[in-house]
């Protein structure tokens, strides 16, 4: 069974700095383009952020190009985002998704809040 | 980049079908056959149910189907169920940066 686990939410003051993660399971995760998705307190999804493969291409919302740095460690399964620069616009439900088909997210995680207020 | 256009809001009642569409540009839509729709109940993550425009992954119910007409994109849901009530969204691959736009999302209430 597919599964993709987010952690590393929380609370963070503007301007400060977060790392989240997301363990997948289930798939052969070296093999598959990892996205992050974001979606504010209720409103749209957006998108945030992709990586390839093997973690030598990236790209990234206007948004979050020069605060965001998505990673990847093929080894332990995991996907990364690091946050720094914090703004409270960044406030929103982060979740992890798998490029499939089509640009298509086939699978996402449950998603972790990070909430950027003082 | 702007964000593709769907309604707020439709509903229907029990049995009735439903369209919901998406409007983006000749930078997106218009111009690619990557178009997605996914259904997101409250506190849930989003589940994918239309990939390609037109193609359902497995396990999708053959009541949800998708279209694509020139910049607009469509998901029919036929035989409305109480269990459809939910948010769609919509998503596209867009030749820039931004790389995947999605549509505001619309939500639908099964009266």
């Amino acid at each position: 069974e597919v599964q993709l686990v987010e952690s590393g939410g929380g609370l963070v003051q503007p301007g400060g700095s977060l790392r989240l993660s997301c363990a997948a399971s289930g798939f052969t995760f070296s093999s598959y383009w990892m996205h992050w998705v974001r979606q504010a307190p209720g409103k749209g999804l957006v998108w945030v952020s992709r990586i390839n493969s093997d973690g030598s291409f990236t790209n990234y919302a206007d948004s979050v190009k020069g605060r965001f740095t998505i990673s990847r460690d093929n080894a332990k399964n995991t996907l990364y985002l690091e946050m720094k620069s914090l703004r409270a616009e960044d406030t929103a439900l982060y979740f992890c998704a798998r490029e499939d088909l089509g640009y298509s997210y086939g699978f996402w995680g449950q998603g972790t809040p990070v909430t950027v207020s003082s | 980049q702007s964000a593709l256009t769907q309604p707020a809001s439709v509903s229907g009642s029990p049995g009735q079908s439903i369209t919901i569409s998406c409007t983006g540009t000749s930078s997106d839509v218009g111009d690619y056959y990557y178009v997605s729709w996914y259904q997101q109940h409250p506190g849930k993550a989003p589940k994918l149910m239309i990939y390609e425009v037109s193609n359902r992954p497995s396990g999708v119910s053959n009541r949800f189907s998708g279209s694509k007409s020139g910049n607009t994109a469509s998901l029919t849901i036929s035989g409305l169920q109480a269990e459809d009530e939910a948010d769609y969204y919509c998503s596209s691959y867009i030749s820039s940066s931004t790389l995947v736009v999605f549509g505001g999302g619309t939500k639908l209430t099964v009266l």
